[in-house]
């Protein structure tokens, strides 16, 4: 069965921090994504990796870097947290762009707090 | 420029049928997903339409329209255990998916 874990389901941060988010999954996937889901405005995606080493900016990348050392990690990095970045994160990963119709799948979320 | 629109809240009563719809405005298509999400949880693949049509999986049937830019999901014989959100995902030329901000369906006894 497919398994994406993210490794906190929460977190308390406070302003200035660096905080690391982490993600594992099982897969051996390609694709690895990460995203913020707020209320009134769904999912939206932060930044996106097709391999080890490679990352690719999403819609709001603003604030936050990525690592994937390995292909089964992918870590999402806030350099320097604001009261903003207060989010519910999720990470999902899937095989590869010609596996068309395979979906993505989600961890359960890491719901961080920024005081 | 990219915009999906789904409705914010439904209602429906156990035992019924309810559909929800979603439109979408892409600079590509490349299939649409519908996915379900409990409170607190992690969202769950339902369905996925690449082609005009229905697609049908026990309670659950997603309909596609690309030249309309529109898709359905219909849900049958509600259960309280529905009661979720339901988020309309766009693939665009890429492996990136454009969300809508979902639909939360509430089922009464």
């Amino acid at each position: 069965d497919v398994k994406v874990t993210q490794s906190s389901r929460y977190l308390v941060k406070r302003t200035g921090e660096k905080v690391f988010l982490e993600c594992v999954q099982d897969m051996d996937h390609e694709n690895m994504f990460w995203y913020r889901q707020d209320p009134g405005l769904g999912l939206r995606l932060i930044y996106f990796s097709y391999d080890v080493k490679m990352k690719e900016k999403g819609d709001i990348p603003e604030g936050y870097s990525v690592s994937r050392e390995k292909k089964e990690r992918f870590s999402l990095i806030l350099e320097s947290a604001s009261t903003n970045q207060t989010s519910m994160y999720l990470c999902a990963s899937r095989l590869p762009g010609q596996y068309s119709n395979q979906p993505q799948h989600f961890g359960d979320g890491t719901r961080l707090s920024i005081l | 420029g990219q915009n999906i629109d789904q409705p914010t809240e439904m209602t429906a009563t156990e035992g019924a049928i309810v559909q929800i719809n979603c439109t979408y405005q892409t600079s590509g298509f490349n299939g649409l997903f519908w996915y379900q999400q409990h409170a607190g949880e992690a969202p769950t693949f339902l369905s996925y339409n690449v082609l005009d049509g229905l697609e049908e999986k026990g309670r659950f049937s997603s309909f596609l329209s690309r030249s309309k830019g529109y898709s359905y999901l219909l849900l049958k014989e509600l259960q309280m255990k529905d009661s979720a959100s339901y988020l309309c995902a766009v693939r665009e030329d890429t492996d990136k998916l454009i969300f809508g901000t979902g639909t939360r369906l509430q089922v009464f006894p």
